[in-house]
């Protein structure tokens, strides 16, 4: 498997623009995370997903943030409209549930935005 | 709230044992204690997780207190490589937050 793909790697867009940040989890997971990481909050969980459900989007900053997972191959992460505190590395990352929960998480590579 | 509590940072000669810890003093019974790295601005590494015992794999060993409100993070013989951020949380089900973490410098 080729792990957590995220897409794009970069992205700069200008302030008031549309985002949308993609991510395919591992074949067969069924948990989907989206983190969001900067030099002064550190790495914060936005919002998770089981079987394409959102479970917890308390973490969601406000409502300029939505996420959706159509599929259970894809999500995307929407912000509408972006402003430059929005700049971060986005990573998004999967994981598969069993019995005893003691299952790791494998994180993608990161999106990094830039807002100008 | 990330729940546990690490230095901000830690050296550590290059081949020497590393010794990383934690406390998580609030911790449940249900709540495992796991391990991840960040070398740089990569996505978090998994290196390790237990519940009560000792646990040990090919990049490090994991040494749980008895009363399992503390843990040490063992990378037996550290590389330039191991320089990087990690983090314990403690976790159940699949909410999995992470707190500041310890930046280990590993020196030659």
């Amino acid at each position: 498997d080729a792990g957590v793909i995220q897409s794009p790697r970069h992205e700069v867009t200008e302030m008031g623009q549309e985002v949308t940040l993609r991510c395919k989890p591992i074949s067969g997971h069924d948990y989907l995370f989206w983190y969001r990481q900067t030099m002064m909050r550190g790495l914060e969980l936005l919002i998770y997903f089981n079987n394409n459900v959102p479970i917890d989007d308390s973490g969601m900053p406000e409502d300029r943030f939505s996420a959706k997972m159509p599929n259970a191959s894809f999500s995307t992460l929407k912000i509408q409209p972006s402003e430059p505190r929005d700049s971060a590395v986005y990573f998004c990352a999967s994981s598969l549930s069993d019995l005893i929960m003691n299952t790791e998480a494998f994180f993608g590579q990161g999106t990094r935005l830039t807002v100008v | 709230d990330a729940k546990t509590t690490q230095p901000p940072s830690m050296d550590c000669a290059e081949g020497r044992a590393a010794n990383l810890p934690c406390n998580h003093s609030t911790i449940s019974g249900n709540e495992y204690v796991y391990w991840y790295r960040q070398i740089h601005s990569q996505g978090p590494q998994y290196i390790i997780h237990g519940l009560k015992n000792n646990e040990t794999n090919e990049m490090a060993s994991l040494i749980i207190t008895e009363d399992r409100k503390s843990s040490t993070l063992i990378l037996p013989h550290a590389t330039l490589r191991d320089t990087a951020v990690y983090y314990c949380i403690v976790r159940v089900a699949n909410d999995m937050r992470f707190g500041a973490g310890t930046r280990l410098t590993v020196k030659p």
